[in-house]
């Protein structure tokens, strides 16, 4: 799997756009970009995941970059809920998910 | 999306006993199921890699013969901790990738195990 590369923390305010960055310029061509958040003591939580193309969902904006060397996840309308650690994963489906430190995303009130 | 259930949510145990924590696939056929320990504050460790019927595949520095790991049936997976020590305290998550997930593993709810 592509090594990822991920600051440790943000804060973002309640009700703005969190826009997360996520480094991976060692991806190959047939790894897509995965992107998961853990709530404290939960299990992580699927959010998006795009190989060349911007992607949306109902949670998130995946937008990658043309040379696919980088990332941002982007929450729209950040809340409290949002508040966990954000997991930015190279991943080409064939094995496991490995997963780095990730960033910790603190919404503030 | 896909439903993984897992149980217990939490267990207590003496030093010595064994501890078996139970992963369901709930909507879909799991042809692959992964377990992963995590201690506070920490990342997701990969603990090992099973698929149905064959014989996990255990990640180096993890013992097979401390972490049993049962995939005998296309919706369950089963971790057992055998003679629990302190040490052996953490966050043990299941996922599991199959019929309908596509690539896209999903992941139970975590047991937290404390070892007294």
């Amino acid at each position: 799997d592509a090594k990822t590369t991920q600051p440790p923390s943000m804060d973002c305010a309640e009700g703005r756009a969190a826009n997360l960055p996520c480094n991976h310029s060692t991806i190959s061509g047939n790894e897509y970009v995965y992107w998961y958040r853990q709530i404290h003591s939960q299990g992580p939580q699927y959010i998006i995941h795009g190989l060349k193309n911007n992607e949306t969902n109902e949670m998130a904006s995946l937008i990658i970059t043309e040379d696919r060397k980088s990332s941002t996840l982007i929450l729209p309308h950040a809340t409290l809920r949002d508040t966990a650690v954000y997991y930015c994963i190279g991943y080409s489906g064939n094995t496991p998910l490995v997963f780095g430190k990730g960033t910790r995303l603190s919404v503030i009130a | 999306g896909a439903v993984v259930s897992q149980h217990p949510s939490w267990v207590i145990c003496k030093s010595g006993t064994s501890v078996k924590i139970e992963c369901r696939s709930l909507d879909f056929q799991a042809t692959t199921m992964f377990w992963y320990r995590q201690f506070p504050k920490q990342s997701l460790m990969l603990m090992a890699t099973s698929n149905e019927g064959s014989k996990a595949t255990y990640e180096q520095g993890v013992e097979k013969d401390k972490f049993l790991i049962n995939h005998a049936s296309l919706t369950l997976s089963t971790l057992t901790v055998t003679s629990a020590h302190p040490e052996d305290s953490s966050f043990y998550i299941c996922s599991a990738r199959g019929t309908i997930s596509g690539e896209k593993l999903f992941f139970g709810s975590g047991t937290q195990l404390s070892v007294l």
